[in-house]
Protein backbone atom coordinates (compact mmCIF):
# COMPACT_ATOMS: atom_id res chain seq x y z
CA UNK A 1 0.00 0.00 0.00
CA UNK A 2 0.66 3.77 -0.33
CA UNK A 3 3.30 5.10 2.58
CA UNK A 4 4.34 8.27 3.39
CA UNK A 5 7.70 8.77 5.62
CA UNK A 6 7.86 12.08 7.83
CA UNK A 7 11.45 12.99 9.13
CA UNK A 8 12.09 13.64 11.33
CA UNK A 9 9.50 11.82 13.62
CA UNK A 10 10.72 14.25 17.09
CA UNK A 11 13.32 17.56 17.30
CA UNK A 12 14.42 19.82 19.84
CA UNK A 13 15.59 23.08 18.79
CA UNK A 14 16.18 26.72 20.58
CA UNK A 15 14.54 29.45 19.77
CA UNK A 16 15.23 31.72 16.48
CA UNK A 17 16.79 28.50 14.84
CA UNK A 18 14.72 27.04 11.41
CA UNK A 19 13.66 23.33 11.15
CA UNK A 20 13.26 21.63 8.31
CA UNK A 21 10.57 18.80 8.19
CA UNK A 22 10.54 16.14 5.05
CA UNK A 23 7.73 14.55 3.83
CA UNK A 24 8.11 11.45 0.97
CA UNK A 25 6.06 9.47 -0.95
CA UNK A 26 7.77 6.24 -0.90
CA UNK A 27 6.12 4.13 -3.64
CA UNK A 28 3.68 6.71 -5.37
CA UNK A 29 3.68 10.43 -7.12
CA UNK A 30 1.95 12.49 -4.56
CA UNK A 31 0.49 15.28 -6.69
CA UNK A 32 -0.97 16.64 -3.68
CA UNK A 33 0.51 16.66 0.00
CA UNK A 34 -1.34 18.58 3.00
CA UNK A 35 0.53 19.93 5.72
CA UNK A 36 -1.53 20.18 9.70
CA UNK A 37 -0.23 21.23 12.89
CA UNK A 38 -2.28 19.42 16.24
CA UNK A 39 -1.79 20.86 19.35
CA UNK A 40 -2.32 18.74 22.17
CA UNK A 41 -5.47 16.87 22.84
CA UNK A 42 -6.97 18.80 19.44
CA UNK A 43 -7.91 18.12 16.26
CA UNK A 44 -5.99 18.34 13.29
CA UNK A 45 -5.67 22.23 11.90
CA UNK A 46 -4.97 22.31 7.80
CA UNK A 47 -2.01 24.30 7.52
CA UNK A 48 -1.70 24.40 3.64
CA UNK A 49 -2.12 22.35 0.69
CA UNK A 50 0.80 21.85 -2.10
CA UNK A 51 0.92 20.90 -5.29
CA UNK A 52 4.11 19.78 -6.73
CA UNK A 53 5.28 22.79 -8.95
CA UNK A 54 3.64 25.36 -7.31
CA UNK A 55 2.95 27.34 -4.99
CA UNK A 56 1.53 26.36 -1.92
CA UNK A 57 -2.11 27.42 -0.45
CA UNK A 58 -2.02 28.32 3.25
CA UNK A 59 -5.28 28.42 5.12
CA UNK A 60 -6.40 31.49 6.78
CA UNK A 61 -4.03 32.60 9.92
CA UNK A 62 -1.11 30.42 8.92
CA UNK A 63 2.22 32.53 8.39
CA UNK A 64 3.68 31.74 4.85
CA UNK A 65 6.67 33.44 5.18
CA UNK A 66 6.86 31.42 9.07
CA UNK A 67 6.28 28.04 7.57
CA UNK A 68 7.51 27.89 4.07
CA UNK A 69 6.25 25.19 2.23
CA UNK A 70 8.15 23.50 -0.93
CA UNK A 71 6.99 20.39 -3.16
CA UNK A 72 9.78 20.28 -5.25
CA UNK A 73 9.28 17.04 -6.64
CA UNK A 74 6.10 14.12 -6.70
CA UNK A 75 7.94 12.38 -3.88
CA UNK A 76 9.19 15.08 -1.37
CA UNK A 77 7.48 18.08 0.17
CA UNK A 78 9.34 20.15 3.10
CA UNK A 79 8.00 22.11 5.81
CA UNK A 80 10.24 24.84 7.02
CA UNK A 81 9.56 26.60 10.51
CA UNK A 82 11.46 29.51 10.19
CA UNK A 83 12.65 31.51 13.29
CA UNK A 84 11.45 28.84 15.50
CA UNK A 85 9.35 29.83 19.05
CA UNK A 86 8.38 28.04 21.94
CA UNK A 87 4.62 29.01 20.50
CA UNK A 88 5.53 26.79 17.61
CA UNK A 89 5.88 23.70 19.24
CA UNK A 90 3.72 21.42 18.02
CA UNK A 91 2.63 18.05 16.01
CA UNK A 92 3.59 18.63 12.48
CA UNK A 93 1.32 15.97 10.35
CA UNK A 94 1.52 15.54 6.04
CA UNK A 95 -0.73 13.26 4.09
CA UNK A 96 -0.50 13.00 0.36
CA UNK A 97 -2.42 12.12 -2.34
CA UNK A 98 -2.07 10.76 -5.70
CA UNK A 99 -5.10 11.29 -7.88
CA UNK A 100 -7.24 14.00 -8.26
CA UNK A 101 -9.00 15.64 -5.00
CA UNK A 102 -8.23 13.75 -1.92
CA UNK A 103 -9.53 10.34 -2.83
CA UNK A 104 -7.10 8.08 -0.68
CA UNK A 105 -5.17 9.88 1.98
CA UNK A 106 -2.03 8.43 3.43
CA UNK A 107 -0.36 10.02 6.42
CA UNK A 108 3.08 10.65 7.38
CA UNK A 109 3.94 9.61 11.10
CA UNK A 110 4.39 13.26 12.52
CA UNK A 111 6.95 15.37 13.61
CA UNK A 112 7.07 16.09 17.07
CA UNK A 113 8.48 19.73 17.65
CA UNK A 114 9.84 21.21 20.40
CA UNK A 115 11.17 24.80 20.63
CA UNK A 116 12.83 25.79 23.86
CA UNK B 1 -20.42 27.09 15.53
CA UNK B 2 -18.14 24.59 14.36
CA UNK B 3 -18.52 23.08 10.50
CA UNK B 4 -18.12 19.63 11.61
CA UNK B 5 -19.41 18.43 14.67
CA UNK B 6 -18.66 15.08 16.05
CA UNK B 7 -20.60 13.07 18.88
CA UNK B 8 -19.25 12.09 21.63
CA UNK B 9 -16.67 13.80 22.17
CA UNK B 10 -15.63 10.54 24.81
CA UNK B 11 -16.80 6.76 24.39
CA UNK B 12 -15.57 3.88 26.45
CA UNK B 13 -16.86 0.65 25.71
CA UNK B 14 -16.75 -3.08 26.81
CA UNK B 15 -15.54 -5.48 24.27
CA UNK B 16 -17.52 -7.08 22.00
CA UNK B 17 -20.06 -3.90 21.89
CA UNK B 18 -21.16 -2.31 18.88
CA UNK B 19 -19.96 1.47 18.38
CA UNK B 20 -21.41 4.14 16.41
CA UNK B 21 -19.47 7.61 16.58
CA UNK B 22 -21.52 10.83 14.51
CA UNK B 23 -20.39 13.52 11.87
CA UNK B 24 -22.81 16.05 10.79
CA UNK B 25 -21.59 19.27 8.82
CA UNK B 26 -22.63 22.15 7.36
CA UNK B 27 -21.34 23.06 4.28
CA UNK B 28 -21.35 20.72 0.70
CA UNK B 29 -18.79 18.93 0.56
CA UNK B 30 -16.85 16.71 -2.45
CA UNK B 31 -15.76 14.33 -0.10
CA UNK B 32 -15.77 12.53 3.85
CA UNK B 33 -12.35 10.89 5.54
CA UNK B 34 -12.96 9.33 8.49
CA UNK B 35 -9.62 9.02 10.06
CA UNK B 36 -7.84 6.84 12.95
CA UNK B 37 -5.42 8.36 15.24
CA UNK B 38 -3.44 6.36 17.79
CA UNK B 39 -1.94 7.35 20.71
CA UNK B 40 1.67 7.73 19.30
CA UNK B 41 0.03 9.96 17.02
CA UNK B 42 -0.14 8.15 13.74
CA UNK B 43 -2.96 8.41 11.65
CA UNK B 44 -4.52 6.09 9.33
CA UNK B 45 -7.28 6.92 6.81
CA UNK B 46 -9.90 4.54 7.46
CA UNK B 47 -12.21 5.52 4.46
CA UNK B 48 -13.41 8.28 2.14
CA UNK B 49 -17.37 8.87 1.16
CA UNK B 50 -19.02 10.38 -1.35
CA UNK B 51 -22.42 8.52 -0.97
CA UNK B 52 -23.65 5.54 0.32
CA UNK B 53 -22.04 3.14 2.57
CA UNK B 54 -18.44 1.25 2.79
CA UNK B 55 -17.04 -1.53 4.77
CA UNK B 56 -13.88 -3.17 5.85
CA UNK B 57 -13.34 -5.55 8.36
CA UNK B 58 -15.53 -4.46 11.15
CA UNK B 59 -15.72 -1.11 10.51
CA UNK B 60 -19.02 0.37 8.86
CA UNK B 61 -19.01 3.80 7.23
CA UNK B 62 -22.32 5.76 6.03
CA UNK B 63 -22.80 8.97 4.40
CA UNK B 64 -25.80 10.81 3.65
CA UNK B 65 -25.90 13.92 1.42
CA UNK B 66 -29.12 15.18 1.68
CA UNK B 67 -28.93 15.21 5.63
CA UNK B 68 -25.15 16.28 6.14
CA UNK B 69 -24.44 13.15 8.19
CA UNK B 70 -22.06 10.67 8.28
CA UNK B 71 -21.41 7.70 10.75
CA UNK B 72 -18.85 5.17 11.55
CA UNK B 73 -19.87 1.73 13.24
CA UNK B 74 -17.74 -0.45 14.99
CA UNK B 75 -18.26 -4.00 15.09
CA UNK B 76 -17.73 -6.58 17.97
CA UNK B 77 -15.07 -3.68 19.58
CA UNK B 78 -11.75 -4.71 20.44
CA UNK B 79 -9.24 -2.92 22.97
CA UNK B 80 -7.17 -2.28 19.90
CA UNK B 81 -9.69 -0.08 18.80
CA UNK B 82 -9.26 2.02 21.63
CA UNK B 83 -8.09 5.75 19.18
CA UNK B 84 -9.27 9.07 18.87
CA UNK B 85 -11.70 8.68 15.34
CA UNK B 86 -11.63 11.98 13.24
CA UNK B 87 -14.07 13.12 10.69
CA UNK B 88 -12.71 15.03 7.79
CA UNK B 89 -14.44 16.46 5.03
CA UNK B 90 -13.44 17.98 2.02
CA UNK B 91 -15.08 21.22 0.79
CA UNK B 92 -13.21 24.30 -0.66
CA UNK B 93 -10.33 22.82 1.66
CA UNK B 94 -10.35 19.96 4.14
CA UNK B 95 -12.45 20.43 7.73
CA UNK B 96 -11.85 18.49 10.68
CA UNK B 97 -14.14 17.49 13.23
CA UNK B 98 -12.85 17.84 17.11
CA UNK B 99 -12.47 14.15 16.67
CA UNK B 100 -13.92 10.99 19.48
CA UNK B 101 -11.74 9.19 22.15
CA UNK B 102 -12.33 5.61 22.11
CA UNK B 103 -11.53 3.52 24.90
CA UNK B 104 -12.72 0.35 24.67
CA UNK B 105 -12.26 -2.39 28.02
CA UNK B 106 -11.19 -5.76 27.98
Amino acid sequence: GAVVSQHPSWVICKSGTSVKIECRSLDFQATTMFWYRQFPKQSLMLMATSNEGSKATYEQGVEKDKFLINHASLTLSTLTVTSAHPEDSSFYICSATQGAGANVLTFGAGSRLTVL
Amino acid sequence: KNEVEQSPQNLTAQEGEFITINCSYSVGISALHWLQQHPGGGIVSLFMLSSGKKKHGRLIATINIQEKHSSLHITASHPRDSAVYICAVMANDMRFGAGTRLTVKP
